[in-house]
């Protein structure tokens, strides 16, 4: 059982640069994230999903871009690098509610994670 | 504003010693609680959550979290930490709906010494 898989794990890149993180997931979750986590700030929402062809801002969207052609992947997209974007970035999926069972909704299940440094 | 307060930025505690890491919130509507632990080079496992009922919930790994509404606050407890409980923690609080609501605390690193 796969979980959440992103690729890939290591980059580097020249300021300037652009890339795209692909995000993986095959637990049929609806809901989909891309977070960045940086020393003594937790995580923070990028962008998110709530269902295939959709896709909204989070806290901090800019010089992001993200894509849900299909329903298991989500790509993250950097256009022009900068190195303030040198973090790790985390995906992460949720089901989707159903009910009075929002739980699942909202548990959050991680891939790996992907350290990306811009020089 | 909604956030997430873990006021210790790392805790360091001897195997077999009994350990609690604070959390503190501050949400509008009813929360929902989240412990998550992340290994080194790894992304986040959910430990525990908290929806409803009763206030002391168990997970994974032997950790227990008590919701005190009145404080504002979800402290994690584990009674014996083993040395594979080195980690960073994270507390998270959300609403209904959808994780895109989940705000993080910024973690506790936990170092066990032997």
């Amino acid at each position: 059982n796969a979980g959440v898989t992103q690729t890939p794990k290591f980059r580097v890149l020249k300021t300037g640069q652009s890339m795209t993180l692909l995000c993986a997931q095959d637990m049929n979750h609806e809901y989909m994230y891309w977070y960045r986590q940086d020393p003594g700030m937790g995580l923070r929402l990028i962008h998110y999903s709530v269902g295939e062809g959709t896709t909204a801002k989070g806290e901090v969207p800019d010089g992001y871009n993200v894509s849900r052609l299909k329903k298991q992947n989500f790509l993250l997209g950097l256009e022009s690098a900068a190195p303030s974007q040198t973090s790790v970035y985390f995906c992460a999926s949720s089901s989707h509610a159903t009910g009075t069972g929002l739980s699942g909704a909202n548990v959050l299940t991680f891939g790996a994670g992907s350290r990306l440094t811009v020089l | 504003a909604q956030s997430v307060t873990q006021p210790d930025i790392h805790i360091t505690v001897s195997e077999g010693a009994s350990l609690e890491l604070r959390c503190n919130y501050s949400y509008g509507a009813t929360p929902y609680l989240f412990w998550y632990v992340q290994s080194p080079g790894q992304g986040l496992q959910l430990l525990l959550k908290y929806f409803s009922g009763d206030t002391l919930v168990q997970g994974i790994k032997g950790f227990e979290a008590e919701f005190k509404r009145s404080q504002s606050s979800f402290n994690l407890r584990k009674p014996s930490v083993h040395w594979s409980d080195a980690a960073e923690y994270f507390c998270a609080v959300g609403g209904s709906g959808g994780g895109f609501k989940t705000i993080f605390g910024a973690g506790t690193r936990l170092f066990v010494k032997a």
